[in-house]
């Protein structure tokens, strides 16, 4: 049972470039979350999705895009990466009923150049 | 909005003394309050959660209780161990107009224990 996969692990773009973090879960799970880990500034919330085939924006969501795929993936891009973008990229999920319980990824270490 | 404030870090402990880490809170309603634990190189864990005011949430011999009237949900435990090196992250849950919740965390604190 791998939970809530990530990948990459590490990405080093320069600026301008674009890419797709991609995360993918096995628990049936409705609720998938992105967000991003700046030292001093804890998690905030990119985009979550509370269903397959909806999503909405977060605290910040400027210069991402999101899809879902399906009820199992939940994608995050970004068109035209920036130096404010470096950053440590976590994709969570929640079950039902289970409060504010999320299952969180190991993340992906992004740094822009 | 709402928000999470931490005590700042970094917290060092030598093994077996008493940990506090504050945690206050801003939210309209009755959130959910809960602590999560990021041990290194891995995303973060439930460690423990209180649905209600007054609820004390405990889990592997950390504990914090629901303090509404001083808006405040404090980890505390008795004797840390060295496992116990991690980031804390306080947090609240709020549903949203769709019904989905969302998690607001505080900044984090890190937490080395000293043998």
């Amino acid at each position: 049972n791998a939970g809530v996969t990530q990948t990459p692990k590490f990405q080093v773009l320069k600026t301008g470039q674009s890419m797709t973090l991609q995360c993918a879960q096995d628990m049936n799970h409705n609720s998938m979350y992105w967000y991003r880990q700046d030292p001093g500034m804890g998690l905030r919330l990119i985009y979550y999705s509370a269903s397959e085939g909806t999503t909405d924006k977060g605290e910040v969501p400027n210069g991402y895009n999101v899809s879902r795929l399906n009820k199992r993936e939940f994608s995050l891009r970004l068109e035209s990466a920036a130096p404010s973008q470096t950053s440590v990229y976590f994709c969570a999920t929640k079950p039902p009923g289970q409060g504010g319980k999320l299952f969180f990824g190991s993340g992906t270490q992004l740094s822009v150049l | 909005g709402d928000s999470v404030t931490q005590m700042e870090g970094p917290v060092t402990l030598s093994e077996e003394a008493f940990l506090t880490i504050n945690c206050t809170y801003t939210a309209t309603g009755y959130p959910s309050l809960f602590w999560y634990v990021q041990y290194p190189g891995e995303g973060l864990q439930l460690l423990l959660k209180a649905t209600k005011a007054d609820d004390k949430g405990s889990n592997k011999g950390f504990e914090a209780t629901y303090r509404k009237e001083t808006t405040s949900f404090h980890l505390e435990k008795g004797s840390v161990q060295v496992s116990d090196s991690a980031v804390y992250f306080c947090a609240l849950s709020q549903i949203q107009a769709q019904g989905a919740q969302k998690l607001v965390f505080g900044q984090g604190t890190r937490l080395t224990i000293n043998p």
